[in-house]
């Protein structure tokens, strides 16, 4: 089936570092590729999406690319932010049939920024 | 433009206990969905609907669970007898059409359950 993973639970960074948040996925049709970030009691929010082009999104100084043949849509920004400190969700909605309206979530990757 | 509204913010429960959770997505959005999201984990897909038809319920614990979606706008979610594994945040998120798989799900801020 769908599914996304994400491997670390907690990223710890001075403010100032590059960002690396990583994310890898499993579908049998080319899905969407999606980041969303929660700050702490609200809710989730998107943060930037896949094209069907090869165009990298970018948002808030963020960016990803979506790698197909390693199956990958890692996060990253050259220098983290004390207000970056949120949860990052990858996730994907799969790309046939009814099924192309489900968003399914990785568990997540809580990102703490430190001065 | 107002966002996905949820209500209550909060609720707190016994065992065995009933209650419902009440979404008004963004006006215009035919697509509607509930999440449920425990503690550190990520947000699971309990149901989804268009207009006011169940897309995918295959999810929801259908024994305790239910959800309407009457008119096509507004929709209740509902636990019979809640259970302690209940215990999650319940988020409702809306999207616009069915026409790509890459439209934007935007979400409430979520009904925080705790069962006792």
């Amino acid at each position: 089936g769908d599914s996304v993973t994400q491997t670390e639970g907690l990223v710890t960074l001075t403010e100032g570092l590059p960002v690396m948040l990583n994310c890898t996925y499993q579908s049998t049709y080319s899905p969407f590729l999606f980041w969303y970030v929660q700050h702490l009691n609200e809710a989730p929010k998107l943060l930037l999406k896949s094209f069907t082009d090869n165009k990298r999104p970018e948002h808030q100084g963020f960016h990803a690319t979506l790698h197909k043949s390693s199956s990958s849509f890692h996060l990253q920004k050259s220098s983290a932010q004390l207000s970056d400190s949120a949860l990052y969700y990858c996730a994907l909605t799969p790309n046939y049939g009814s099924s192309g309206n489900k968003l399914i979530f990785g568990i997540g990757t809580l990102l703490s920024v430190k001065p | 433009e107002a966002g996905v509204t949820q209500s209550p913010r909060y609720a707190v429960l016994q065992e065995g206990q009933a209650v419902s959770f009440w979404c008004d997505p963004i006006s215009g959005h035919d697509t509607l969905y509930w999440y449920q999201q425990p503690r550190d984990q990520g947000p699971q897909l309990l149901v989804y609907f268009r207009d006011e038809a169940v897309i995918d319920n295959s999810q929801l614990p259908s024994d305790r669970f239910s959800a309407v979606r009457p008119k096509g706008t507004n929709s209740t979610l509902k636990i019979q007898s809640a259970k302690q594994g209940d215990t999650a945040t319940y988020l409702c998120a809306s999207r616009a059409g069915l026409g790509t798989s890459a439209e934007t799900l935007y979400f409430g801020s979520g009904t925080r359950l705790t069962v006792l």
